[in-house]
């Protein structure tokens, strides 16, 4: 079974409004992180929230915060207020465990445009 | 403070060969990750290093392989390429301070097998 699936293979999002990018996790550990992180063509991976298991509020940092539902295990991320540099592909992944050499697992992406 | 760097920017090698990626980590990070993305993919663990030695692998075959430095540097090197290890190389670092461990990736390497 796949850890991390994003059903979205491409979203258009017109400049100014929100957005929402789907995100489902599969595990069975009761400690581990979720991470969002956007990919531009220049190809660098650029992080963009983290939400932790025990975590009781959603995340949020600037224009993202994290729909974390716990007993759907789904990670949405959404951002407000969309901007052209906004376009990219973004990534959820896992981490699972406390152990930090563990790896990360990503989803397949979704590629946002921001049309204006 | 410097990024996470990786060179070359794009390699084309042929079938049977071996290459070797160089990774230079972002400054105080002692954690090493090596992700290979395929086109139209995400990012899928190879291993990590950390203090020099392997602390984890993902499903990759013994032909690939790396080596991590004093300066926490690293090298991924792939024997015997094969068509299908065509893919963006990306390296990634991280500070393990005990902390939620975030990826500082660089920006990859395009290596294309012919």
């Amino acid at each position: 079974a796949q850890k991390i699936t994003q059903t979205q293979p491409g979203m258009f999002v017109q400049e100014k409004e929100a957005v929402t990018l789907d995100c489902t996790y599969d595990t069975s550990d009761q400690s581990y992180g979720l991470f969002w992180y956007k990919q531009p063509s220049s190809g660098e991976m650029i992080f963009l929230i983290y939400q932790g298991s025990y975590d009781e509020q959603n995340a949020t940092e600037g224009r993202y915060s994290l729909n974390f539902q716990k007993a759907r295990k789904s990670a949405n991320l959404v951002i407000s207020a969309s901007q052209l540099g906004d376009s990219a592909m973004y990534f959820c992944a896992m981490r699972e465990g406390l152990d930090t050499g563990n790896q990360f697992y990503f989803g397949t992406g979704t590629s946002l445009t921001v049309i204006p | 403070e410097t990024g996470v760097t990786q060179s070359p920017t794009h390699l084309i090698k042929t079938r049977g060969q071996q290459v070797t990626l160089r990774c230079s980590s972002q400054s105080g990070h002692n954690t090493v990750s090596w992700y290979q993305q395929a086109l139209g993919q995400g990012p899928q663990f190879i291993f990590q290093y950390y203090r020099e030695e392997e602390n984890g692998r993902g499903n990759f075959p013994p032909r690939f392989s790396g080596l991590q430095f004093p300066n926490y540097s690293s090298e991924l090197n792939v024997n015997a390429l094969e068509l299908d290890d065509s893919a963006l190389y990306l390296c990634a670092s991280s500070p393990r301070t005990g902390g939620v461990e975030k990826l500082f990736f660089g920006s990859g390497t395009q290596l294309s097998v012919l």
